[in-house]
């Protein structure tokens, strides 16, 4: 399986920031990269899919690039709602996740 | 409503068995391929196991191989998860989701778009 690697683990920012969080692949996951949002109590929520594809109904502020083996998201425009654990995963090897990246707010 | 109910999780002993069940409502549950992720406490996010739609296509994480089970009965609209020989590592919120494809062009990218609200497992020592 593929082993996915976050980084940073957590973040601090504040409403308006722009944030990016990155996410590394030990070999290629080609595009079959997601991201989700978990908030606490609650399952996590589908934010972008095949690297860069946002799922209906999540704000424009998030995006998705890269491929391969390096991959981002970023929040232009961090609202307090956005403030959560990301998770990114891929589908290119069964399914893994990556350890998470908490934003918090600064 | 699109929906996912999980049920079954409970405490048990280290070396128990325990069964959960996934309940689809809302779709076509026989159409999709689904899989099981784990949250251990205060912890990220595990994929434990998927199962293609017609159970033809069976995927476990290492840690769980000869000790889960992934099934799923179609017509009755449910997913399980047999897990033998608990431990104190199995402990977790077990969710359900639906492993959707999103895009088929031009090969089909998976992902997650649906998840209960998860069930909660604890192995006791």
């Amino acid at each position: 399986d593929i082993q996915m690697t976050q980084s940073p683990s957590s973040l601090s920012a504040s409403v308006g920031d722009r944030v990016t969080i990155t996410c590394r692949a030990r070999q290629s996951a080609s595009r079959y990269l997601n991201w989700y949002q978990q908030k606490p109590g609650k399952p996590p929520k589908l934010l972008i899919y095949a690297a860069s594809t946002l799922q209906s109904g999540v704000p424009s502020r998030f995006s998705g690039s890269g491929g391969g083996t390096e991959f981002t998201l970023t929040i232009n425009s961090l609202q307090p709602e956005d403030f959560a654990v990301y998770y990114c995963q891929q589908s290119y090897s069964a399914r893994t996740f990556g350890q998470g990246t908490k934003v918090e707010i600064k | 409503e699109v929906q996912l109910v999980e049920s079954g999780g409970a405490l048990v002993q280290s070396g128990g068995s325990l069964r959960l069940s996934c309940a689809a409502s809302g779709f076509t549950f026989s159409t999709y391929s689904m899989s099981w992720v784990r949250q251990a406490p205060g912890k990220g996010l595990e994929w434990v196991s998927h199962i293609s739609s017609s159970s033809s296509t069976i995927y476990y994480v290492d840690s769980v191989k000869g000790r889960f089970t992934i099934s799923r009965d179609n017509a009755n609209n449910s997913l399980y998860l047999e897990m033998n020989s608990l431990r104190a590592e199995d402990t977790a919120v077990y969710f359900c989701a639906r492993d959707n494809v999103l895009a088929a062009t031009p090969s089909y990218y998976y992902a997650m778009d649906v998840w209960g609200q998860g069930t909660a497992v604890t192995v006791s020592s």
